[in-house]
């Protein structure tokens, strides 16, 4: 199984649907975060979490909202989709111990999600 | 202006040639930089950290630092088709995570 497990690989849905995308792990760690990956801009956070009473807003939360259900859960929610909402998510997990001063991501698979 | 600039290509080689993927960065308190390497319907993973200037090596593999200059390099020597992928460079001023900003990323096709 994959450390970091994303579901649903891929959705489509229309305008106005409430959406959650859903994210476990397997590797222990207390920090969750959620990514959106667009053509020509790049990865960008949107939340992140360093254990379940501690969730932070990222680079673009705006439309977005989360939920630390437990250390190895981390749910992202579009309550009300719009079509730039299309795009690619990843969920990714991070230890607080560094390797050499920094902390490494382990990114999920990422799910594909359109909102016509 | 981005604060990190990758050029997306797609940058076509033959097998077994030299690879160089680069980013350019504003942010001179930049202090750690890494390569993630992301295959087609994957999450990135990381391939490459380094702090601060200088060069490190792994295997194929050559990350390179020039600070003076802004300016960071992945090599990769003798390219195989398994390197086709998706390369993404990332940085911050600290170590954490939820400071990394990433390029766009460049992508990379090794021919036979």
């Amino acid at each position: 199984d994959a450390d970091v497990t994303q579901t649903p690989r891929n959705r489509i849905t229309k305008t106005g649907k409430r959406i959650m995308l859903e994210c476990s792990q397997t590797k222990g760690h207390d920090r969750m975060y959620w990514y959106r990956q667009d053509p020509g801009l790049g990865l960008r956070l949107i939340y992140y979490s360093f254990d379940v009473k501690d969730i932070n807003k990222g680079e673009i939360s705006d439309g977005y909202s989360v939920s630390r259900q437990a250390q190895a859960k981390f749910s992202l929610s579009l309550e009300s989709a719009i079509p730039n909402q299309t795009a690619l998510y990843f969920c990714a997990t991070s230890s607080p111990t560094t390797v050499s001063g920094a902390n490494v991501l382990t990114f999920g698979a990422g799910s594909r999600l359109t909102v016509l | 202006q981005k604060e990190v600039e990758q050029d997306p290509g797609p940058l076509s080689v033959p097998e077994g040639a030299i690879v160089s993927l680069n980013c350019t960065y504003s942010n001179s308190a930049f202090q750690y930089f890494m390569w993630y390497r992301q295959y087609s319907r994957k999450g990135p993973e990381l391939l490459m950290y380094t702090y601060s200037s200088g060069n490190k090596e792994d295997g194929r593999f050559t990350a390179q630092v020039d600070k003076s200059s802004k300016y960071i390099s992945l090599f990769i020597r003798d390219s195989q088709p398994s390197d086709s992928a998706t390369y993404l460079c990332a940085m911050s001023m600290t170590g954490t995570a939820s400071k990394l900003t990433f390029g766009t990323g460049t992508r990379l096709q090794v021919t036979l």
